[in-house]
């Protein structure tokens, strides 16, 4: 157990619809990074946020956007879904602010089926 | 940007065999390159990690190697046992993120 949780673990909708995806970094960790997995696109780094602030962004959609609370948990909402957006969404924390040298260590993940 | 690349994508070994998997990255400025398994249902798991100014690091049955050179870093399992059955990930950082290669497949029969 990593000590990062995710919630829903599944979630199931459909395509045009609105969803979020909720994340709780690791205890003392103020950074969290949303990834996609998809089996033709591997893990792909979306964004990352540090202490409530945005720290960097990857190959995130622009029907795509997260945001990190004062209590440091994060929200990674996707709206007008499309087929292609079904995958598995993983958060993970660090300690710290730069993602790129520094352990980050992953939740369970959120599979995401939009139909 | 980085690229990584991960060979091979399915390897199958025999209980106590090794495992080699292989990493190459494209950009020389990386200088960390963790590790990461992933069993099914589940999240990544970093196992093991080495950064460019250390060329071997070993824990217990697995071992990284970094050529900073050549650009390719190996992950190296001994004694391979049935629940190293999983997904494989190797990455390099670029900047403030982590771009992971296409993951190996590694099937220990006992």
């Amino acid at each position: 157990d990593s000590g990062v949780t995710q919630t829903p673990k599944h979630l199931i909708t459909a395509t045009g619809q609105r969803v979020t995806l909720r994340c709780s970094p690791r205890s003392g960790d103020l950074s969290v990074y949303w990834y996609q997995q998809s089996l033709d696109q591997g893990l792909q780094f979306l964004i990352q946020y540090y202490n409530g602030e945005e720290r960097a962004k990857g190959n995130i959609l622009e029907r795509f956007s997260a945001q990190q609370f004062p209590d440091l948990h994060s929200e990674l909402n996707l709206s007008s879904l499309e087929l292609g957006d079904s995958a598995l969404y993983f958060c993970a924390s660090s300690v710290a602010r730069t993602g790129g040298n520094n352990e980050q260590f992953f939740g369970p993940g959120t599979r995401l089926t939009v139909l | 940007g980085e690229n990584v690349e991960q060979h091979p994508s399915t390897l199958s070994v025999q209980e106590g065999d090794s495992a080699v998997i292989k990493c190459t990255y494209s950009d020389s400025a990386s200088n960390y390159f963790p590790w990461y398994k992933q069993e099914l249902g589940k999240g990544p798991q970093l196992i093991i990690d080495i950064r460019s100014n250390v060329g071997e690091k070993k824990d217990q049955r697995i071992a990284v190697t970094l050529n900073k050179t050549a650009k390719h870093f190996s992950l190296h399992i001994t004694e391979t046992q049935p629940e190293d059955s999983a997904v494989y990930f190797c990455a390099a950082n670029r900047i403030t993120a982590l771009i992971f290669g296409k993951g190996t497949t590694l099937s220990v029969s006992s």
